[in-house]
């Protein structure tokens, strides 16, 4: 079974640029997660969707930070502008509805300079 | 907001000696999983337990949740170098939106 896919891997950014990830969830999970982690923190949960509709963003930066999935499957986080606080890595999860356990992609380790 | 508080932040233990790694939450929950992340990788799901249980074995992991204290332990017997991680206990809070909420996690280094 392929896992959740994330990309870029890495990615460097001046502040004030923008920036966009992609997941690809693993096939059938109705449920997305991005969760944002700071070096040294756990994860802290941006968004939750489920099929295209999102379910929880409440600790979404709504000013900068947006998130769509589009057809229910793929997704996409996006930062505009960046600032230097947003360097983290965007780890992107996904789950079957009702099933508690997550999975996890390789994250995107973001730096903003 | 993080909800869960892992004990200790940092543990260093031989191979073959136990690891205990202890969680605090807050709320009231549906259910608490830990989860395993090596170095600069994704998290992997270790083992979940359910708030209406008390322990629960997984090959060498044993989990422990006490509701009345919001806490748990995870117990790795015979530790190897392989286990070698930071460790996150992730709670799912009691009517939510099966989100889960992590703590700060245990960086368990285990020494050859």
């Amino acid at each position: 079974e392929a896992g959740v896919a994330q990309s870029p891997r890495y990615k460097i950014i001046e502040k004030r640029q923008s920036v966009a990830f992609w997941c690809n969830p693993i096939s059938g999970h109705a449920t997305l997660y991005w969760y944002q982690q700071i070096l040294g923190q756990g994860p802290k949960l941006l968004i939750q969707f489920q099929n295209n509709g999102v379910v929880d963003d409440s600790q979404l930066p709504k000013d900068r930070f947006s998130a769509e999935r589009l057809k229910g499957v793929d997704s996409t986080l996006k930062i505009q502008p960046a600032k230097l606080e947003d360097s983290a890595v965007y780890l992107c999860a996904s789950s079957l509805v009702g099933q508690a356990e997550a999975f996890f992609g390789q994250g995107t380790r973001l730096t903003v300079v | 907001s993080q909800q869960g508080e892992e004990d200790p932040q940092a543990l260093s233990i031989q191979e073959g000696e136990n690891a205990t790694m202890n969680c605090s939450y807050k709320t009231s929950i549906n259910n608490l999983q830990w989860y395993r992340q090596n170095s600069g990788r994704g998290l992997v799901h270790l083992i979940l337990i359910r708030s209406n249980e008390r322990e629960k074995h997984s090959g060498r992991l044993r989990v422990t949740l006490d509701t009345s204290k919001k806490s748990s332990s995870l117990l790795i017997t015979a530790s190897r170098a392989a286990d070698t991680a930071s460790y996150f206990c992730a709670t799912a809070p009691a009517g939510g939106s099966e989100k889960l909420v992590f703590g700060k996690g245990t960086k368990l280094t285990v020494n050859p």
